[in-house]
């Protein structure tokens, strides 16, 4: 248990719908990066906040976004879905040690999209 | 841009046998970290280990151990004593140091079977 949690783990939903993706990091990590799984993209970064900011983004689509809050935990949020949507959605959570930072995986929500 | 290059899509190895996964990347980055990262069934993501670019020392872990070269931008992960835990997908990942920002760029995988 990487002491990372993600809600739901599974979620079915219909194309042009939205969802909303949670994260809750490890105690004290300020860091959340969004990473998405796919059988055709593989697993690629999305977007990385630190402390309520947002710090990079990756291959986001627009029709994506997220946002992190005070409590530190971090929503991803999925709009006009689209059958290629369909992935694993990871999070993970980090604090930087010097030059680096260790990320620490949550479970991933599965996302279907029919 | 970086781009990590995972050329064997599936691998197999007898049980205690060794064996070795292959990574390349390509980078004009300076200052970065390496790292294998396993994946078993369950889907979890699980640091196996992780390499400092300045550093020539090859990193070892128990069972497993890297071959760093880099001048030849390689990053091989070999797996002793492969036990039936083994088996899952690895992934070669490069990590972009001092920018602020430190996402994982991901190759594409090998899996691993290990097979009794």
């Amino acid at each position: 248990d990487s002491g990372v949690t993600q809600t739901p783990k599974h979620l079915i939903t219909a194309t042009g719908q939205r969802v909303t993706l949670r994260c809750s990091p490890r105690s004290g990590d300020l860091s959340v990066y969004w990473y998405q799984q796919s059988l055709d993209q593989g697993l690629q970064f999305l977007i990385h906040y630190y402390n309520g900011e947002e710090r990079a983004k990756g291959n986001i689509l627009e029709r994506f976004s997220a946002q992190q809050f005070p409590d530190l935990h971090s929503e991803l949020n999925l709009s006009s879905l689209e059958l290629g949507d369909s992935a694993l959605y990871f999070c993970a959570s980090s604090v930087v040690s010097g030059s680096w930072d260790e990320q620490f995986f949550g479970p991933g929500t599965r996302l279907t999209v029919l | 841009a970086q781009t990590v290059t995972q050329s064997q899509p599936e691998m197999s190895v007898q049980e205690a046998e060794t064996v070795t996964l292959s990574c390349t990347y390509d980078t004009s980055e300076n200052n970065y970290y390496l790292f294998w990262y396993k994946q078993p069934p369950s889907r979890q993501m699980i640091l196996v280990i992780r390499q400092e670019a300045y550093k020539q020392q090859n990193a070892t872990e128990n069972r497993f151990s890297v071959n760093f070269q880099k001048a030849a931008k390689s990053f091989s992960l070999k797996i002793s004593d492969s036990q039936l835990g083994d088996t899952a997908m690895y992934f070669c990942a490069f990590m972009k140091t001092g920018a602020g920002s430190y996402q994982l760029t991901f190759g594409k995988g090998t899996k691993l079977s290990v097979i009794p």
